[in-house]
């Protein structure tokens, strides 16, 4: 089985500042790795995945993350934010073997003020 | 516009009533899931369907009922037995060789 860990409930950040949103995983087996957003009353929407490669993944709205596997981590990062960057931020696991179910994070909620 | 469409919106009950929730997906995607997402719990899964005609149960299907007679749809129900009913239900599917899951806009359940 696997489990996702966010350490942070909510970081808040000022406008065109970097940010950084942490997700720390463990698993067993090799994983897929997926970061969503949610913005307040919607569905989620796919920012990036890891499936194998290259462990730097760029994804939509300038966000991109890094997989690092000695420390089972997967963080996401933008260098610049914007105000209409406030949303949930979730991180979700899946082990990569037969049918595996998506495991998700509590979710950080990134709120950026002018 | 291919996509997936959850109604309604916001669905208000009172206790002791069956709800059924609808999903619908145009992508022709074989998977489909339903999610329940509580404040500061993330999205828990509740049943999911491979193909058309099965479907299993998820980590936390008690007080929760779905069919799947058609690929493009999977409706959930929440029966009277679901003990704390309220909350935000998103249905999603994912294509046969994708990785991805894709996600409805979500129903807000209150019941009271």
């Amino acid at each position: 089985a696997q489990s996702v860990t966010q350490l942070d409930s909510q970081v808040p950040v000022f406008e065109e500042a970097p940010v950084e949103l942490r997700c720390n995983y463990s698993s067993s087996v090799s994983v897929y790795l997926f970061w969503y957003v949610q913005y307040p009353n919607q569905g989620l929407q796919l920012l990036l995945k890891y499936l194998s490669g290259s462990t730097l993944v760029k994804g939509i709205n300038g966000f991109e993350a890094e997989f690092n596997k000695s420390q089972t981590s997967f963080h996401l990062r933008k260098p610049s934010v914007h105000i209409s960057d406030t949303a949930e931020y979730f991180c979700a696991v899946e082990g990569n073997t037969g049918f595996q179910k998506l495991v998700f994070g509590t979710g950080t909620r990134l709120l950026v003020s002018p | 516009d291919g996509g997936i469409t959850q109604s309604p919106k916001y669905l208000f009950r009172k206790e002791g009533q069956n709800v059924t929730l609808s999903c619908e997906q145009n992508l022709n995607h074989d998977a489909m899931y339903w999610y329940r997402q509580d404040p500061g719990q993330g999205l828990r899964l509740i049943y999911y369907s491979q193909i058309v005609n099965d479907f299993q149960k998820g980590d936390i299907a008690e007080g929760y009922s779905v069919s799947r007679e058609k690929k493009e749809s999977f409706p959930l129900t929440v029966t009277s037995a679901q003990k704390n009913p309220t909350a935000f239900y998103l249905c999603a599917s994912r294509g046969q060789g994708f990785y991805e899951q894709y996600f409805g806009p979500g129903t807000r359940l209150t019941v009271t």
